[in-house]
């Protein structure tokens, strides 16, 4: 099983600040590792897939980087509504995993 | 628009079964794979159980895998996930989700429907 390490667990940001969130897998995945933002009682949105290409409709102050083993999610200029957990996703190897989720709260 | 429905969850004694359903509408249902998730509660995100579109290849996680069944009905347009020999830890909200690519049966999931809840308790 490919483990996806999330850091940091928890991270309190002033708004317009820069967050940087890393993904680190267990084994090489190449690209396919994908980034979800999901705000408390709402389903996970699709932000980031395959580590770099934005999904349809996400701000673009929300990017993806990496490849391998190691993933990052940058958003440029944090605003109040970027308050949530997020997680990263491979999909290269059955079973399909998620990382431990990384909560971002505004200050 | 795309949009998926779950339904069919409940609360249920240990060792019980319970049959979750998850309608598709705004999409071409039978182009793509179809994947449950499941989020225990104050927890992560876990993936249960996969389906191609043409319900040739399966995968479930361990935790579930010969308990769970994913099937899904193209004519309906609806995924389904039997689950039996239910136990505690399967206490979670389900998600049913689909591939953004057209005849894949991975990569990232575009849409999530909004959850069923599911609580196994005596």
């Amino acid at each position: 099983e490919i483990v996806l390490t999330q850091s940091p667990d928890f991270q309190s940001v002033t708004p317009k600040e820069k967050v940087t969130i890393t993904c680190r897998a267990s084994q090489r995945i190449g690209t396919s590792l994908h980034w979800y933002q999901q705000k408390p009682d709402q389903s996970p949105k699709l932000l980031i897939r395959y580590a770099s290409q934005s999904f349809s409709g996400v701000p673009s102050r929300f990017s993806g980087s990496g490849s391998g083993t190691e993933f990052t999610l940058t958003i440029d200029s944090l605003e109040v509504e970027d308050a949530a957990t997020y997680y990263c996703h491979q999909t290269s190897t059955l079973p399909l995993t998620f990382g431990g989720g990384t909560k971002v709260e505004i200050k | 628009e795309a949009q998926l429905v779950e339904s069919g969850g409940g609360q249920v004694q240990p060792g019980r079964s319970l049959r979750l359903s998850c309608a598709a509408s705004g999409f071409s249902f039978s182009d793509y794979g179809m994947f449950w998730v499941r989020q225990a509660p104050g927890k992560g995100l876990e993936w249960v159980a996969s389906i191609s579109r043409n319900s040739g290849s399966l995968g479930y996680a361990d935790s579930v895998k010969g308990r769970f069944i994913i099937s899904r009905d193209n004519a309906k347009n609806t995924l389904y996930l039997q689950m039996n020999s239910l136990r505690t830890e399967d206490t979670a909200l389900y998600y049913c989700a689909k591939t953004g690519m057209v005849g894949a049966t991975r990569g990232a999931f575009d849409i999530w429907g909004q959850g069923t809840k599911v609580t196994v308790s005596a």
